[in-house]
């Protein structure tokens, strides 16, 4: 099946440092993706939606300005951090869709293993 | 986007047949549905989907009655490994719909 990647898998940073987490799409092509960010026993959110070669589109509530998101190819899309602070740590997953076939037009999300984030 | 509501949790034990049931008494006519399973530390994982009726796959069944407001996940014999959270979603059609996902339920098998 599709392969969706995320680097790094975990990372430690101190308060006002910027983090980039990358998230790729290994065998297929994405123009879509999405981010979530999932507190711990709670259930994921979606935070944006990240579109090739035009702006990330964001959920309410969360700062654009914070949270960069760059979908520099039909395979790449990047999330960065910026000036994180301790209630930025999370776990935060991509996901991109693919088409599951058979004419129906349906789609299959594929969701990457996850980037944990401690911001000390 | 449909909203679903699903048990916060389940319990049982190894060798039995579970099954997770789903509402979604919004469901739009083009809507179908969808379950992930998520272990603890990584992202979700596709397990079935279907439209209606009965769907089946090497690891799970999916039944959907006429009226589609609900669904059921029927996990067979389950094993200790099947200790997770599993998602029903409301995908809307076509199109690359962003998922939205609800509570989810947590399934503890036991020995």
């Amino acid at each position: 099946g599709a392969v969706v990647s995320q680097h790094p898998s975990r990372v430690i940073c101190k308060s006002g440092t910027s983090v980039k987490i990358e998230c790729r799409s290994l065998d297929f092509q994405a123009t879509t993706m999405f981010w979530y960010r999932q507190f711990p026993k709670q259930s994921l959110m979606l935070m944006a939606t990240s579109n090739e070669g035009s702006k990330a589109t964001y959920e309410q509530g969360v700062e654009k300005d914070k949270f960069l998101i760059n979908h520099a190819s039909l395979t790449l899309s990047t999330l960065t951090v910026t000036s994180a602070h301790p209630e930025d740590s999370s776990f935060y997953i991509c996901s991109a869709p693919r088409a599951a076939g058979g004419g129906l037009g349906l789609e299959t999300q594929y969701f990457g293993p996850g980037t944990r984030l401690l911001v000390l | 986007l449909a909203k679903t509501t699903q048990p916060i949790s389940m319990d049982s034990y190894e060798g039995q047949e579970v099954n997770i049931t789903c509402s979604h008494n919004n469901i739009a006519t083009n809507d179908y549905i969808t379950w992930y399973q998520q272990f603890p530390s990584q992202g979700p994982r596709f397990i079935i989907q279907g439209y209606k009726t009965k769907v089946t796959n090497e690891v799970a069944s999916l039944f959907i009655p006429a009226d589609r407001k609900s669904s059921t996940l029927s996990l067979p014999r389950v094993s200790l490994s099947d200790t997770a959270v599993y998602y029903c979603l409301v995908e809307g059609g076509r199109g690359f719909q962003k998922l939205v996902f609800g509570t989810g339920t947590r399934l503890l098998v036991s020995p």
